[in-house]
């Protein structure tokens, strides 16, 4: 298996732009789950979703931010409009049980 | 409020040298306790899951062990491979899926 695959690796926007990140999942994986890691904060956990239904985005820091799982191989988490204090790396994550696998993170720098 | 606390936030050892980490909690109703590892550049990758106190489990140079209170990643003869920043995660009370991280524990081993 590949595992969690995370794109873009890299991504360099300006304020105001809107920001898509991909999420694939390991096949099998019911939770899929989006996180935020940053120096001040450490990781924080965005929204995750169980059978591609969201069940907690409650750590989605504002309107700007939304995320979808259309199906079960497939997850986006849309930034729009983007700020320079979105900048970090954002990781996907599933899981099956409690064991948790995350992606490579994509790096986002808003400037 | 929940939280998950890590000390130190950065540690060098030489290789050899033996040491602890800590992860103190304050989650109630702990229904797990989660050890991950994380290197430069990659998505943290899980190590151990201890449920009750008094519960060990070991990998290899790592030994993680669990009270009512915290958790100890022991590491014994550490060497330069072993350096990364190791996490500490608990659920909360409730739900699989809100996983409270620590910041973590930056290890770097010296030969």
């Amino acid at each position: 298996d590949a595992g969690v695959i995370q794109s873009p690796r890299h991504e360099v926007t300006e304020m105001g732009q809107e920001v898509t990140l991909r999420c694939k999942p390991i096949s099998g994986h019911d939770y899929l789950f989006w996180y935020r890691q940053t120096m001040m904060r450490g990781l924080e956990l965005l929204i995750y979703f169980n059978n591609n239904v969201p069940i907690d985005d409650s750590g989605m820091p504002e309107d700007r931010f939304s995320a979808k799982m259309p199906n079960a191989s497939f997850s986006t988490l849309k930034i729009q409009p983007s700020e320079p204090r979105d900048s970090a790396v954002y990781f996907c994550a599933s899981s099956k049980k409690e064991k948790l696998f995350f992606g490579s993170g994509t790096q986002l720098s808003v400037l | 409020e929940d939280q998950v606390t890590q000390s130190p936030e950065a540690l060098r050892l030489q290789e050899g040298e033996s040491s602890s980490l800590n992860c103190s909690y304050t989650v109630s109703g702990l229904r797990g306790l989660f050890w991950y590892r994380q290197d430069p550049g990659k998505g943290p990758e899980f190590l151990f899951t201890l449920y009750s106190a008094g519960e060990e489990k070991e990998k290899e140079r790592l030994k993680a062990t669990l009270t009512k209170k915290e958790s100890f990643l022991h590491i014994t003869a550490p060497k330069p491979e072993d350096s990364a920043t190791y996490l500490c995660a608990a659920p909360e009370s409730s739900t699989l899926g809100r996983l409270y991280f620590g910041r973590g524990t930056q290890l770097t081993v010296w030969p």
